[in-house]
């Protein structure tokens, strides 16, 4: 079964530091990879998707198909990056399946 | 253009009970999927919508029902509610609901006493 996990429930990082959410997915297929970001009392939003590759808001992820993982990324954060965020992988012709959520907590 | 609209924002409800819930996707969507979010679960994906049929469908029990009318709104419905189905439903759009964004609704906020 398709399944994401992200490991670190809560992350806290102080301003300036790099920051890596992890992601981990299982499936069998090429995969469509995705994050999502819930800011506070906003509602849930893409932040990237992997075959844009592009950096939004100085996040970048990177698909790695021998791991299986699409780790997120940014070298800098910021204090307005804390948020949830949430990976996402849609298998072939199905909806998306997300993963648990990392709370990141960027410290001043 | 208008984001997806989810009403009501806040509903209490007492077991047993039933409800529906109303989601109105992006102009031009015609894929709608709903979820629950819980701090246990997280996001669990219950049903999706697309074009007025049932495509695709989670594993939740049959309590837990939906629909799509002609202009892509849809609605969900609950029987007979349990205390463990108080939880944030979310609604998402999509243009086709195959590997595309996906726009999500502020949620309804469930809870059952």
């Amino acid at each position: 079964a398709q399944r994401v996990t992200q490991p670190e429930k809560l992350l806290s990082v102080f301003k300036g530091a790099p920051v890596e959410l992890k992601c981990n997915y299982s499936y069998s297929g090429s995969p469509e990879l995705f994050w999502y970001v819930q800011y506070s009392r906003q509602r849930l939003q893409l932040l990237l998707r992997h075959i844009s590759r592009e950096s939004i808001k100085g996040f970048t992820a990177d698909l790695n198909k021998g791991e299986t993982s699409f780790h997120l990324k940014k070298p800098f954060a910021q204090e307005e990056d804390s948020a949830m965020y949430y990976c996402a992988l849609v298998p072939y012709g199905q909806n998306f399946v997300f993963g648990p959520g990392t709370r990141l907590s960027v410290l001043p | 253009k208008a984001g997806v609209t989810q009403t009501p924002r806040y509903l209490i409800k007492t077991r047993g009970q039933q409800v529906t819930l109303s989601c109105s996707p992006i102009s031009g969507h015609r894929s709608v999927s709903w979820y629950q979010q819980t701090p246990g679960q997280g996001l669990q994906f219950l049903f999706e919508y697309f074009s007025e049929t049932q495509r695709n469908k989670g594993n939740f029990p049959g309590r837990f029902s939906g629909r799509q009318f002609s202009n892509s709104r849809s609605e969900m419905n609950v029987s007979t509610l349990e205390l463990g189905d108080s939880a944030l439903y979310l609604c998402a759009s999509s243009l086709d609901g195959k590997n595309t964004e996906a726009f999500f609704g502020q949620g309804t906020r469930l809870t059952v006493v």
